[in-house]
């Protein structure tokens, strides 16, 4: 069965960095657009940023551009996000989700990860 | 950035109520919409995909329609394991968006 598993959260200080790791079993991992999705304690669901097949194709929401890199490595079934100049509203937990085949537009997320908490604190 | 927004925000029913949900863009998203449930300290679960497509494995009492701005989830008759909170999430332009929530509690 498709499993996402989730891991690297913890607390941090501000400014400090985290690499949160995903790990996923059950499907061609290769074949799949993944994407990070966040959710701030007590809020709503925050999409984060997406990368495709072979990492072809990336995007980001403008609040992590430029302090958060996704990647992957196929090989290893893996997805991962490099989180830098991390700031106190960073802190959520972070969902690693893969992209539903078979609709024309990625975006729709059918398997979710259990979630990493990041807490940026000092 | 595409907007957006659920109403409402809190919903109390009983079982075997029909509920509705409404999700409305800020601009037409087409029917490049998805509904999730999410449960406490649980991760969101697919229910329905491209406005009105039910996902496999979820119950026929759910189900959604519309499509440019505004949509809405149906569920026909609320089961005790429906008391969760409900988002909606378009995937029109490449910064997607999900809606604030709607919380269905008990009544």
């Amino acid at each position: 069965q498709v499993q996402l598993v989730e891991s690297g959260g913890g607390l941090v200080k501000p400014g400090g960095s985290l690499r949160l790791s995903c790990a996923a079993s059950g499907f061609t991992f290769s074949d799949y657009y993944m994407s990070w999705i966040r959710q701030a304690p007590g809020k709503g669901l925050e999409w984060i940023s997406y990368i495709g097949r072979s990492g072809s194709t990336i995007y980001y929401v403008d609040s992590v551009k430029g302090r958060f890199t996704i990647s992957r490595d196929d090989a290893k079934n893996s997805l991962y996000l490099q989180m830098n100049s991390l700031r106190a509203e960073d802190t959520a937990v972070y969902y690693c989700a893969r992209d539903r085949k078979g609709i024309p537009v990625a975006g729709t997320l059918d398997y979710w990860g259990q979630g990493t908490l990041v807490t940026v604190s000092s | 950035d595409i907007q957006m927004t659920q109403s409402p925000s809190t919903l109390s029913a009983s079982v075997g109520d029909r509920v509705t949900i409404t999700c409305r863009a800020s601009q037409s998203i087409s029917s490049w919409l998805a509904w999730y449930q999410q449960k406490p300290g649980k991760a969101p679960k697919l229910l329905i995909y491209k406005a009105s497509s039910l996902e496999s494995g979820v119950p026929s009492r759910f189900s959604g329609s519309g499509s440019g701005t505004e949509f809405t989830l149906t569920i026909s008759s609320l089961q005790p394991d429906d008391f969760a909170t409900y988002y909606c999430q378009q995937f029109n332009s490449y910064l997607w968006t999900f809606g604030q929530g709607t919380k269905v509690e008990i009544k």
